[in-house]
């Protein structure tokens, strides 16, 4: 069965520093998002894209936070100058449409010293 | 807040019982879906259930929405070891891309 796949597993970076968290998607799927989870927490929505371009965005989605699809298959979350508090896992989810099932991959650990 | 909440927020129970977990929401939804979590994981879909629907089996899994509450459950019958996991219920807004998660209930059966 396909699968999203998530790079890298496990990040650790120093305060203030920038990140890539890569995805590919399951390849005929068209809506991408992104969510964190604090650990022992909720999964929270950070944003959605489709179609090249953000199409919703949560509160904790600020200036900070980008997403692009920069080559038509990666599917990447940059977060620039890293707190403390972007510690996290952060979830990939595809779908082929926009109330289907999503498909996650299993995360990357951000962890911010 | 279009936030879900699960009750119970955790559920230990013998192999064999049966597991009922409920989620409410707040905000319309286009569509509720039940997800299951292993510890460190990515989440696994489980079943979806449409806002014109009342009920939805799935092999040992069986969902109710009711709109009118703003409720949903999830029943696991004949529970095993193996379901040992995080339930997380997510509603899925009419606007079409947002998709707000519930606080999870972990469920723990016992061999």
């Amino acid at each position: 069965e396909p699968e999203v796949t998530q790079t890298p597993s496990h990040q650790v970076t120093q305060m203030g520093q920038e990140v890539i968290l890569r995805c590919v998607p399951i390849s005929n799927h068209l809506y991408f998002y992104w969510y964190r989870q604090i650990l022992g927490q909720k999964v929270e929505f950070l944003v959605s894209f489709y179609n090249n371009e953000i199409s919703e965005k949560s509160e904790i989605f600020d200036d900070q936070f980008s997403v692009e699809r920069p080559d038509g298959s990666n599917f990447t979350l940059k977060i620039r100058s890293t707190k403390l508090e972007d510690s996290a896992m952060y979830f990939c989810a595809t779908t082929g449409g926009s109330f289907q099932p999503q498909h996650f991959g299993d995360g990357t650990r951000l962890s911010i010293l | 807040s279009q936030q879900g909440e699960e009750d119970p927020q955790a559920l230990s129970i013998q192999e064999g019982e049966n597991a009922t977990m409920n989620c409410s929401y707040k905000t319309s939804i286009n569509n509720l879906q039940w997800y299951r979590q292993n510890s460190g994981r990515g989440l696994v879909h489980l079943i979806l259930i449409r806002s014109n629907e009342r009920e939805k089996h799935s092999g040992r899994l069986r969902v109710t929405l009711d709109t009118s509450k703003k409720s949903s459950s999830l029943l696991i019958t004949a529970s095993r070891a193996a379901d040992t996991a995080s339930y997380f219920c997510a509603g899925h807004g009419t606007g079409g891309f947002k998709t707000i998660f519930g606080a999870g209930t972990r469920l723990f059966v016992k061999a």
